[in-house]
């Protein structure tokens, strides 16, 4: 089942310099796009989301855009900081009367380097 | 900031035996999911509960498994006779109900419990 993918299971970015991190996802049914970071041995936190009528939202340092046509969305963090370093995984859910459940990425390592 | 809180954080249990796995979602939340990982593989929902029943369970989410509310705050998992492939992280998750123009709301996670069949 490869729904949702994240192509790059890793990525160092520069402390202070931007991090770009990208989903595909295959299931034109989804609408509700989620980003969640997690740290070792903690459970997945929320960090922003997206619905399929905009594409574009953005929170502080971090900026979800979604470009429906291509079934692709991305993860901007700027400035990138070391408490950045986590995994990051994408997920996506079809609305379902406030039953979702998410399909989730694989993930992507951010390293930030000082 | 409110929390879904989840015990114990590891359970070591022998093949064959009962696992219940405990979760306190938020406390205004409707909604309640469990999911599951795997060492090394993605994060894979198991089921979702809303209104004291099941609403969609996948395929993993056999007859080994069922799901409780048993009060106004705790929501658990129980394995009835756990194999070996029962062993992963089991995460617990909550969201709130829907409102207005924002019909999504995020689902918000527990740490998990590590679950270890021997």
């Amino acid at each position: 089942d490869q729904q949702v993918k994240q192509n790059s299971p890793s990525l160092s970015v520069q402390e202070g310099r931007i991090s770009i991190l990208n989903c595909d996802y295959t299931n034109s049914m989804f609408d509700y796009f989620l980003w969640y970071k997690k740290y070792p041995a903690e459970g997945p936190t929320f960090l922003i989301s997206i619905s399929s009528i905009k594409d574009k939202n953005e929170d502080g340092r971090f900026t979800v855009f979604l470009n429906k046509s291509a079934k692709h969305l991305s993860l901007h963090i700027v400035p990138s900081q070391p408490g950045d370093s986590a995994v990051y995984f994408c997920a996506a859910s079809a609305t379902n009367f406030g039953n979702e459940k998410l399909t989730f990425g694989t993930g992507t390592r951010l390293t930030i380097i000082p | 900031e409110p929390e879904v809180t989840q015990t114990p954080s590891h359970q070591v249990t022998q093949m064959g035996q009962e696992v219940i796995l405990r979760c306190v979602p938020i406390s205004n939340h409707l909604y309640f999911y469990w999911y599951r990982q795997i060492l090394g593989q993605k994060v894979e929902f198991l089921v979702s509960f809303y209104n004291n029943e099941i609403s969609e369970k996948s395929e993993i989410f056999d007859d080994q498994f069922s799901v409780e509310r048993p009060d106004g705050s705790n929501f658990t998992l129980k394995i009835r006779s756990t194999k070996l492939e029962d062993s992963a992280m089991y995460f617990c998750a909550s969201s709130a109900l829907r409102a207005g123009h924002a019909i999504n709301q995020p689902q918000h996670f527990g740490d998990g419990t590590r679950l270890s069949i021997l």
